[in-house]
């Protein structure tokens, strides 16, 4: 039922901004964009959501396209304590319950 | 701390056992959801409860049932259990069935012998 597209890995230098990337291209106009992160087998951790305008918080920031059929998240400087599986999810169920639906997510993996 | 809490946080059981996951969602939080995490595989999705009601069900077996209290905690009731029911049991709650995050406890690690 996952709704998204992602790499299923990437590498990011210490310190370094990581760009994370999401297709949603079948989207709904009312639907919002999630990002959660889950490392090792711990609870998943929210990051940031947004609908359609750019999203700041002191995590990270959420780029979404015009069309929104995709988004960035962006870790600023990347440090070894946010590598970890981070999920891209597009909230279905508006009406029903707006349940999370998780992929496979990018697994990232920060380099020192 | 996300404020969710899961007891117990391990749980080792034999084949055909039944078992209760517990779940205490933060202040506040009206809507519940379960999800279940099996070995190198993603989060699925169970089932969600809203201020006492069953909101939506996602792949809970006829095995598998919950329910929230009035003091809005909640319970997963796993039965008959089987090898492959081994995994992790995750509750996360929300303030709403709206547009807000939800947040997640540390999970349930199940384990079937």
């Amino acid at each position: 039922d996952a709704k998204t597209t992602q790499p299923p890995s990437m590498d990011c230098a210490e310190g370094r901004a990581a760009n994370l990337p999401c297709n949603h291209s079948t989207i709904s106009g009312n639907e919002y964009v999630y990002w959660y992160r889950q490392i090792h087998s711990q609870g998943p951790q929210y990051i940031i959501h947004g609908l359609k305008n750019n999203e700041t918080n002191e995590m990270a920031s959420l780029i979404i396209t015009e069309d929104r059929k995709s988004s960035t998240l962006i870790l600023p400087h990347a440090t070894l304590r946010d590598t970890a599986v981070y999920y891209c999810i597009v909230r279905v169920g508006i009406n029903t319950g707006n349940q999370f639906y998780f992929g496979t997510g990018t697994s990232l993996t920060v380099i020192p | 701390d996300s404020g969710v809490t899961q007891t117990p946080k391990h749980l080792i059981t034999a084949t055909g056992q039944r078992v209760t996951l517990r779940c205490s969602p933060r202040s506040g939080d009206l809507s519940v959801y379960w999800y279940q995490q099996s070995l190198d595989q993603g989060l699925q999705f169970l089932i969600q409860y809203y201020n006492g009601e069953e909101r939506a069900k996602g792949n809970i077996l006829e095995r598998f049932s919950a329910q929230q209290f009035p003091d809005l905690h909640s319970e997963l009731n796993l039965s008959s259990l089987e090898l492959g029911d081994s995994a992790l049991y995750f509750c996360a709650s929300s303030t709403s069935g709206g547009n807000t995050e939800a947040f997640f406890g540390q999970g349930t690690r199940l384990t079937v012998v």
